[in-house]
């Protein structure tokens, strides 16, 4: 079983849509929460970091269910700009050693 | 200024050569790290190395070896470079700190041809 585990998609949706991903994750020590954005044959950027109560920022939505162990990143009205792949990252532990995990990433394509 | 930044960015060599990727990060942070994208876009840790320690991912061929001559360098040499090493490597860096994210380099897409 793959510590961080998305679906690929494409998920493949109308400007103005709303779409949401989903994450799990194996690691329950696992400490902290990120999506990254990755635009094709660029680097992994930071989209959002993912809090217990959950977080937005525009239209973003980051949730984490610690109990289940996912996260989920919502995206109102969709951009043609958002199309790209998301990650999503979990840190884990101890000692000052944290090491980043990714999921594969989910490809998005939105589409006029 | 680029914060994290690697060289080169594209890099063709034969199979069986000796190759090295540079790596530097200007925002003094204590952790860097080396990931392989592979084809199917899986952003997979490699190593993970801070001042005090050197976490190595276990599937690592040990072909693989970083080399820090500071804080601010984390270098990947490969050794007897094969087909399979095909993919695009990148150095990030983070705080200590484990609620912060990693700051990614733009990448180096190695062909072994």
């Amino acid at each position: 079983r793959k510590e961080v585990e998305q679906d690929p998609g494409p998920f493949n949706v109308p400007e103005g849509a709303t779409v949401a991903f989903n994450c799990t994750y194996s690691n329950s020590a696992s400490q902290s929460f990120f999506w990254y954005r990755q635009d094709c044959r660029k680097e992994p950027k930071l989209l959002m970091s993912v809090y217990s109560s959950g977080n937005e920022d525009g239209r973003f939505t980051a949730q984490l269910n610690r109990a289940s162990q996912y996260i989920s990143l919502l995206i109102r009205d969709s951009k043609l700009s958002d199309s790209a792949t998301y990650l999503c990252a979990v840190n884990s532990g101890s000692g000052g050693s944290y090491i980043p995990t990714f999921g594969r990433g989910t490809s998005l394509i939105v589409h006029p | 200024d680029t914060a994290v930044s690697q060289t080169p960015k594209y890099l063709v060599t034969q199979m069986g050569n000796d190759k090295s990727i540079k790596c530097e990060q200007n925002l003094g942070h204590d952790t860097m790290y080396w990931y392989k994208q592979d084809s199917k876009k899986f952003l997979k840790i490699m190593f993970s190395y801070n001042n005090k320690e050197l976490i190595i991912n276990e599937t690592v061929p040990n072909r693989f070896s970083p080399k820090s001559p500071d804080k601010a360098h984390l270098n990947l040499h490969i050794n007897s470079l094969e087909l399979g090493d095909s993919a695009v490597y990148f150095c990030a860096s983070s705080p200590i700190r484990m609620n912060t994210e990693a700051f990614f380099g733009q990448g180096t897409r190695l062909t072994v041809v």
